[in-house]
């Protein structure tokens, strides 16, 4: 199977944009949609990015995912940002089992 | 709004089992896949194991092939996961999961808010 790597650890100012990075390790990045999970301290996880670049209902439209096959990877990006999106971040894709990426964290400050 | 509320967490002794369950509502359960993700104290996430929308098909982590079984009753709206032989490294929070639809398993959209589960003597 496949490995996700994303970095360890982003931060930036608020009012800021940041982006997320995620590196399929070995076949395309394409060939299986890529969803993005927030995690705040404490909490359960929640998708703020599915099927590459959709967003649920409820989450704003400051968070848009993208995917590039050139450099086989996908990104996240959070653009204003809020004190409250401070949180981890995980990728995630799938190929007859899931795959996550070790997670970002990210600080706003 | 759909609803997953996972159950049977607990402390138990290695080579022990247990049984998760998760209770689902606010969305045709049949029509969907489902899943388990745990994350270990201080850690990431891991995929865990997943079954579709039939209860036919099942996929499972390396780490628990052998050990763990996922089944579903679409008419309980209910998704299990037996866990056999655990170990200290399964010791946990599981997550019960859906995904976007009856076959894409592993393609989750919601979470439910987990159970503890501890292996320890």
């Amino acid at each position: 199977n496949f490995m996700l790597t994303q970095p360890h650890s982003v931060s930036e100012s608020p009012g800021k944009t940041v982006t997320i990075s995620c590196t399929r390790s070995s076949g395309r990045i394409a060939s299986n949609y890529v969803q993005w999970y927030q995690q705040r301290p404490g909490s359960a996880p929640t998708t703020v990015i599915y099927r590459d670049d959709q967003r649920p209902s409820g989450v704003p439209d400051r968070f848009s995912g993208s995917i590039d096959s050139s450099s086989n990877s996908a990104s996240l990006t959070i653009s204003g940002l809020k004190t409250e999106d401070e949180a981890d971040y995980y990728c995630q894709s799938y190929d007859s089992s899931g795959v996550f990426g070790g997670g970002t964290k990210l600080t706003v400050l | 709004e759909a609803q997953l509320l996972e159950f049977g967490g607990g402390l138990v002794q290695p080579g022990g089992s247990l049984r998760l369950s998760c209770a689902a509502s606010g969305f045709t359960f049949r029509n969907y896949a489902m899943g388990w993700v745990r994350q270990a104290p201080g850690q990431g996430l891991e995929w865990v194991s997943g079954i579709d929308g039939s209860g036919v098909t099942t996929f499972y982590a390396d780490s628990v092939k052998g050990r763990f079984t996922i089944s579903r009753d679409n008419s309980k709206n209910t998704v299990y996961l037996q866990m056999d032989s655990l170990r200290a490294e399964d010791t946990a929070v599981y997550y019960c999961v859906k995904d976007y639809d009856s076959w894409n398993v592993g393609l989750i959209i919601y979470w439910g808010q987990g159970t503890l589960v501890t292996v320890s003597s």
